[in-house]
C-alpha cells in the first residue's frame, strides 16, 4: 500500500532554514501537504502542492516536489521559535479522498 | 476563523465499553473525516462520510465502529466495545469539497484511554 516518510526530529537554531524531507511511494499522488501541529492544538494546514507542480512559494514557506524520485521537501527560512512544532508530509491519490500521513517531523528551535 | 470542534478532548474507559466522540465540523462544510493516531505511530484514516452516508472506510473501521451524523451540526463516531488497541488520539476533520486540493480542517482531538 501506499507509505509516507520522514525523519523524526530536527533541530535548527533560530534565524537559520528548517528543511524538513519526505517520501512516498504512491505514483498516483494528486496532491501533497504539510501541516503543523503544535502541543495540544489540531492539524493546520500549511500549504499544499499539486503533484504537476515542481515548487511553491508561500512566505516563508517553500515546498520543492520531484516527482520522479516522490521526495517532497518543506523550507522555512528565518526559522522562529514559534515554528517548533511538528510538521506532517501527507499525500491524497487521484480516486480517493483520503490523506495519509507520514509519522511527522517534530522541529525544535533553538535560540 | 471557523474551526473544528472536538468533545471530549479526554476520555478514559475500561475495555469493552461503549465510547461517542463528538465534533462539530464547520458549519458550511460538506464532507466529514475521522482520523486516529496511536502514540508515536502514523496519523491514519479511518473514515469519509457525504450525504448522509460512508464514502469510504479503511480496514481499521470494522463492525466495532460506526459514524453518524444525528442532527445538522454534529458528527459523531462510536466504539461500540472497546479494546486496549483503540487507546490513540482520535481527529476529526471536515472539507467543503473534495475536487480541487480538498483542503481538511482539523479538530484539536479527543484523546482515548482504553484501561
Amino acid at each position: 500500500g501506499e507509505d509516507v516518510e520522514q525523519s523524526l526530529f530536527l533541530s535548527v537554531r533560530e534565524g537559520d532554514s528548517s528543511v524538513i524531507n519526505c517520501t512516498y511511494t504512491d505514483s498516483s499522488s494528486t496532491y501533497l501537504y504539510w501541516y503543523k501541529q503544535e502541543p495540544g492544538a489540531g492539524l493546520q494546514l500549511l500549504t499544499y502542492i499539486f503533484s504537476n507542480m515542481d515548487m511553491k512559494q508561500d512566505q516563508r514557506l517553500t515546498v520543492l516536489l520531484n516527482k520522479k524520485d516522490k521526495h517532497l521537501s518543506l523550507r522555512i527560512a528565518d526559522t522562529q521559535t514559534g515554528d517548533s512544532a511538528i510538521y506532517f508530509c501527507a499525500e491524497r491519490s487521484y480516486n480517493t479522498d483520503k490523506l495519509i500521513f507520514g509519522t511527522g517531523t517534530r522541529l525544535q528551535v533553538f535560540p | 476563523e471557523p474551526e473544528v470542534t472536538q468533545t471530549p478532548s479526554h476520555q478514559v474507559t475500561q475495555m469493552g465499553q461503549e465510547v461517542i466522540l463528538r465534533c462539530v465540523p464547520i458549519s458550511n462544510h460538506l464532507y466529514f473525516y475521522w482520523y486516529r493516531q496511536i502514540l508515536g505511530q502514523k496519523v491514519e484514516f479511518l473514515v469519509s462520510f457525504y450525504n448522509n452516508e460512508i464514502s469510504e472506510k479503511s480496514e481499521i473501521f470494522d463492525d466495532q465502529f460506526s459514524v453518524e451524523r444525528p442532527d445538522g451540526s454534529n458528527f459523531t463516531l462510536k466504539i461500540r466495545s472497546t479494546k486496549l488497541e483503540d487507546s490513540a488520539m482520535y481527529f476529526c476533520a471536515s472539507s467543503g469539497a473534495v475536487s480541487g486540493a480538498n483542503v481538511l480542517t482539523f479538530g484539536a482531538g479527543s484523546r482515548l484511554t482504553v484501561l
